[in-house]
Order: C-alpha cells, then sequence, then structure tokens
C-alpha cells in the first residue's frame, strides 16, 4: 500500500513564526502535492512538484513555499505564519499523468494565533 | 480552467435508501474525473475514477459513478446506504492534457445516515 506520512497531526504556532510541514511518501512517486482544505471551500491546491528540485504554483501560493530537495519528501513552508493561514493541510502523492490516483496524508491541523 | 460543483453541501438519506451525490464540472479539454470520500480526521480515500473508456465507473464499497459528457456530469450513486457511509464526499476534475498539474475539487457534501 502506497503510504503517504505528514509530520505533524495538530500544530499551534503564533502569527509570524516560520513554519514547516514535512510530507513523506514511500512509493517512488514522481509528483506530490499541497492542498489546504477549509470548511465549505474544499481543497484547494497551494504547490505541487512533479520532480526534486522542481516546483509549480498552484491556485493559492500567497504567503507559501515549498521545497523538494529529495523525491520522498516535500515540505511546505509558511515564511511568517497568519492568522488566515489556520486551516488543515493535505499532502497527496501521484505517479505519472493526472490520470493517476492521488494519495492523501491524514493531514496536519494548523492553528496559527 | 476547471472548475467542479457538487449541488448540496449536506445529503440525509435514511440506512438503506439510494444515495445519489450530484457533481458538475466544466473543463476545456475532455476531463479525468475523480470521488473522492474523507472520513472524520483522516486524509482522503479514493472512491473511483473515471479516465477513459466505459462511462459506468464502478468503485470500492459499492459505489459507482456515470460520466455523461452531454450533461458534463459525473454523479455518485450507491443503491443501499449503510451507517458506515457518513463522510464527506469530494468530487474532483484533472486536465488530461498529459501533465501531473493537480486536482480541482468541488466543496464537498457531507452525506449523513439516518438509521
Amino acid at each position: 500500500d502506497v503510504k503517504v506520512t505528514q509530520s505533524s497531526r495538530y500544530l499551534v504556532k503564533r502569527t509570524g513564526e516560520k513554519v514547516f510541514l514535512e510530507c513523506v511518501q514511500d512509493m517512488d512517486h514522481e509528483n506530490m502535492f499541497w492542498y489546504r482544505q477549509d470548511p465549505g471551500l474544499g481543497l484547494r491546491l497551494i504547490y505541487f512538484s512533479y520532480d526534486v528540485k522542481m516546483k509549480e504554483k498552484g491556485d493559492i501560493p500567497e504567503g507559501y513555499s515549498v521545497s523538494r530537495e529529495k523525491k520522498e519528501r516535500f515540505s511546505l513552508i509558511l515564511e511568517s505564519a497568519s492568522t488566515n493561514q489556520t486551516s488543515m493541510y493535505l499532502c497527496a502523492s501521484s505517479l505519472g499523468t493526472n490520470q493517476e490516483t492521488q494519495y492523501f496524508g491524514p493531514g496536519t491541523r494548523l492553528l496559527v494565533l | 480552467a476547471q472548475s467542479v460543483t457538487q449541488l448540496g453541501s449536506h445529503v440525509s438519506v435514511s440506512e438503506g435508501a439510494l444515495v445519489l451525490l450530484r457533481c458538475n464540472y466544466s473543463s476545456s479539454v475532455p476531463p479525468y474525473l475523480f470521488w473522492y470520500v474523507q472520513y472524520p480526521n483522516q486524509g482522503l480515500q479514493l472512491l473511483l475514477k473515471y479516465t477513459t473508456g466505459a462511462t459506468l465507473v464502478k468503485g470500492i464499497n459499492g459505489f459507482e459513478a456515470e460520466f455523461k459528457k452531454s450533461e458534463t456530469s459525473f454523479h455518485l450513486t450507491k443503491p443501499s446506504a449503510h451507517m458506515s457511509d457518513a463522510a464527506e464526499y469530494f468530487c474532483a476534475v484533472s486536465d488530461s492534457g498529459g501533465g501531473a498539474d493537480g486536482l480541482t475539487f468541488g466543496k464537498g457534501t457531507h452525506l449523513i445516515i439516518q438509521p
């Protein structure tokens, strides 16, 4: 089974802090994605990566950056956390093109005070 | 640009009744279509997907969906609801253009099963 793990289930940070969310997949997938999930808005794509050191902006990249130094690991960085970044963050990975299934991690619920 | 509309943020059915969750999409190219389910405090799990071929797609847990190009729809059905089906359901679309650039999700439908 594909396994996508996220470093924390729950995280509490203060406004202005730098926040790192880590995601690791164990199936040698080329593609990795970061989404945020908010009630009534569904999931929205923040950033994705189709190869090591490659990154592409999604629909809502403002306030975020990403890093992919190794194929299995994809990090989401909040340079200066703000309260409007309080959300559930979901990482996913997939093999190949868009027809492939995306496999999701359990999510990190981030609260910014 | 793609978009997905899920009709009804909450749908309530009785146990044993038909489940129908509606999804309409817009896409400038032939789409790939997905239904995911999210149980409380968990990530998303694929129920089924349509890429090419047969337009009636069967998934896990007795769910199925039919791709209707003329109606730009991909509604999810299950003949008989079970209490364990209570969850959040998301319809999603992706571009069939050959790359891998993420999914566009609907806002989700919370399925409630009445005993």
